[in-house]
């Protein structure tokens, strides 16, 4: 079974600093990796996914992502953080190249992210 | 487009009373699907459709009834509310099941169970 783990429910940089925001998973074949985000009293939307290819990820809004197999780990990063990154960030896993599907995603817990001033 | 829809946004039921959150997408969709969140328990999937007249259950069923007569809605029923449903629901829609495919979410209901 696929599980992800975020290390840190609740992260805060300083405007103009570097996010990241950590993620591992365990999964038993290779996996689709993706990044969600919310913000206050919205829905989730896609900020980036890795399936294939490219091990580095490039998003929305400035953020990229990098699938490390050997670490089984998919931080996201930032340069350079903005008071409108303020929001909560969800990594997710799918157990790639079979036959399931986004029935099987599961997400990790998240992490608040909060911009000082 | 209006992508996904979920009304009402906040809920208040009482224990044991019934209600139909609704659920539509107007991208012509194969796949969609319920999930409910709860505070420092990411999301969890209830049901999911993978087309019209096919429904399958997720991680979290129990107390959950939905049905897909048609591609672009797919309700989600409550039977007998209980508090422990009180939650975050969330709708969500792709193009096809495949993990490839994006998944769009709409934004939410806020159910509270007394």
């Amino acid at each position: 079974a696929q599980s992800v783990t975020q290390l840190g429910s609740h992260v805060s940089v300083s405007e103009g600093a570097l996010v990241l925001l950590r993620c591992n998973y365990s999964s038993s074949v290779p996996p689709y990796l993706f990044w969600y985000v919310q913000y206050p009293n919205q829905g989730l939307q896609l900020l980036l996914k890795y399936t294939t290819g490219a091990t580095l990820v490039k998003g929305i809004n400035g953020f990229e992502a990098e699938f490390k197999k050997s670490e089984t780990s998919f931080h996201l990063t930032k340069p350079s953080a903005h008071m409108s990154d303020a929001a909560e960030y969800f990594c997710a896993v799918i157990p790639g190249r079979t036959n399931f599907g986004n029935e099987k995603l599961t997400f990790g817990t998240g992490t608040r992210l909060t911009i000082i001033p | 487009n209006a992508g996904v829809t979920q009304t009402p946004k906040f809920q208040v039921l009482k224990t044991g009373q019934s209600m139909t959150l609704q659920c539509a997408q107007d991208m012509n969709h194969e796949y969609m699907s319920w999930y409910r969140q709860d505070p420092g328990m990411g999301l969890r999937l209830i049901h999911y459709s993978v087309g019209a007249g096919i429904t399958d259950q997720g991680e979290v069923p129990n107390g959950y009834n939905v049905s897909r007569s048609t591609t672009e809605d797919f309700p989600l029923r409550l039977l007998s509310a209980a508090p422990s449903q009180t939650s975050v629901y969330f709708c969500a829609s792709s193009r096809t099941r495949l993990g490839t495919d994006t998944q769009y979410f709409g934004p939410g209901t806020r159910l509270t169970v007394l």
